[in-house]
């Protein structure tokens, strides 16, 4: 089965400057996605970014960028110059069964 | 991108009764998902509607309890039966279509 791991449940960060939120995942399957959403207190899910397992280079999206290290099998993302508007919880998901990791809620400090 | 609408985005309902969501997509689409989100938790998923076929149910969930209808390729509705105050959580449909996109969701609270 496949496993998705978020092990920060809150992170801050200080306006204008980049943070990093974690994301381990485990699958036996060759060929997956990942993806990161962002949903802030209205609840919403907003879809970020996406990286297939076999894209060549790391996905960009505006100030979002995923860190993907395959052989440690982590899809870290990266968010520069962060905004006070960036305050909400993001999940990372994965392709095939469809899961969650549990969350992490960032707090962007003015 | 798919563009989903859910109805009733929001609704109080009293424990032991019903409540059907309606899901709409603006496009043609073979699978949608159902999610439940518990107060502070992360996305649940509850159930894969394909047309033309029965839902597929994750581990925990039951179509007595979740029974969902999927009439057509743009269409769906999940149904919380015989409610308890801990069906309180936010339901969200979801389609892929590229990515994976999500309806508002249906807040729902059980008194």
């Amino acid at each position: 089965a496949q496993k998705i791991t978020q092990t920060q449940p809150g992170m801050f960060v200080q306006e204008k400057e980049a943070v990093t939120l974690d994301c381990t995942y485990d699958t036996s399957d060759p060929s997956y996605g990942l993806f990161w959403y962002k949903q802030p207190s209205s609840g919403e899910m907003i879809f970020l970014i996406y990286q297939g397992s076999y894209d060549q280079q790391n996905a960009t999206e505006g100030r979002y960028s995923l860190n993907f290290q395959k052989a440690r099998k982590s899809a870290n993302l990266v968010i520069s110059a962060s905004q006070l508007g960036d305050s909400a919880m993001y999940f990372c998901a994965m392709t095939g069964d469809m899961r969650f990791g549990a969350g992490t809620r960032l707090t962007v400090k003015p | 991108s798919a563009v989903i609408s859910q109805k009733p985005s929001r609704d109080i309902c009293q424990r032991g009764t019903s409540l059907t969501i309606q899901c709409q997509v603006d496009s043609q689409v073979t699978m949608m998902f159902w999610y439940r989100q518990q107060p502070g938790q992360s996305l649940t998923l509850i159930a894969t509607a394909n047309q033309g076929s029965e839902a597929t149910y994750e581990s925990g969930f039951v179509i007595d309890k979740f029974p969902i209808s999927r009439p057509n390729l743009t269409f769906s509705t999940l149904t919380v039966s015989n409610m308890s105050p801990e069906d309180s959580s936010i339901y969200l449909c979801s389609v892929v279509e590229g990515a994976q996109y999500f309806g508002p969701g249906t807040r729902l609270l059980v008194l």
